[in-house]
């Protein structure tokens, strides 16, 4: 079975800028969670989906959203990009259909995103 | 809010026991506790997860107090393999339910 993929790898923006990125979860999975990971931070939740709709979000501002198609791919953007938004954007999707706290996750290898 | 600490890191030798735990106070009373493994240019992954009591899986095992206000991640004879990033993994619901990851503890294990 493939894992999560993420695209792209690697970006690098400048402030001001937005930015799109694509999870696609292993298949059958419908819950796809978006989490940032920074050293100052360490890794925080930004929102979860399940089956189209947002079902769970974390404290982070508007700029930050996501959105999930019918095949359970998601992605998530970014607005007016600032210096504090570079981090590694991890995607990951859970085969469970209650609370993500109650299912493993499979975890992409993420999207490093420079904000220059 | 829910909380999470964690130690920020140990050192152990192979073949050692090691235990690392976090402490968490808030946390979703009926939402599991769970451990992920990290590391370097990887997304973590799954360790081990559990309500209360003990869970044992064949890589790990988990001790969560009746009070679930902590659990213990023990990695029997670990082996240079296993120095990686450790995290615990909580339910929060304050003001809509969210998941709150630990800060880490970083295991280095030396031969």
């Amino acid at each position: 079975k493939a894992g999560v993929t993420q695209t792209p790898r690697y970006l690098i923006k400048t402030r001001g800028q937005q930015v799109t990125l694509s999870c696609s979860p292993i298949s059958g999975h419908r819950s796809v969670s978006w989490y940032q990971q920074t050293p100052g931070q360490g890794l925080q939740f930004l929102f979860e989906y399940f089956s189209e709709t947002q079902r769970n979000k974390g404290n982070f501002p508007g700029r930050f959203s996501g959105r999930q198609f019918s095949n359970s791919r998601s992605e998530m953007n970014v607005s007016t990009l600032e210096l504090g938004d570079s981090a590694l954007y991890l995607c990951a999707s859970s085969g469970g259909t209650g609370r993500i706290g109650g299912y493993e996750q499979f975890f992409g290898p993420g999207t490093r995103l420079t904000v220059l | 809010l829910a909380k999470t600490t964690q130690p920020i890191s140990m050192d152990s030798y192979e073949g050692q026991e090691v235990n690392i735990t976090c402490s968490h106070n808030n946390i979703a009373t009926n939402d599991y506790i769970t451990w992920y493994q990290q590391f370097p240019s990887q997304g973590p992954r799954f360790i081990i997860q559990g309500y209360k009591t003990k869970v044992t899986n064949e890589v790990a095992s988990l001790f969560i107090p009746a009070d679930r206000k902590s659990s213990t991640l023990s990695l029997p004879r670990v082996s240079l393999s296993d120095t990686a990033v450790y995290y615990c993994l909580v339910g929060d619901n304050t003001g809509g339910f969210k998941t709150i990851f630990g800060a880490g503890t970083r295991l280095f294990v030396k031969a």
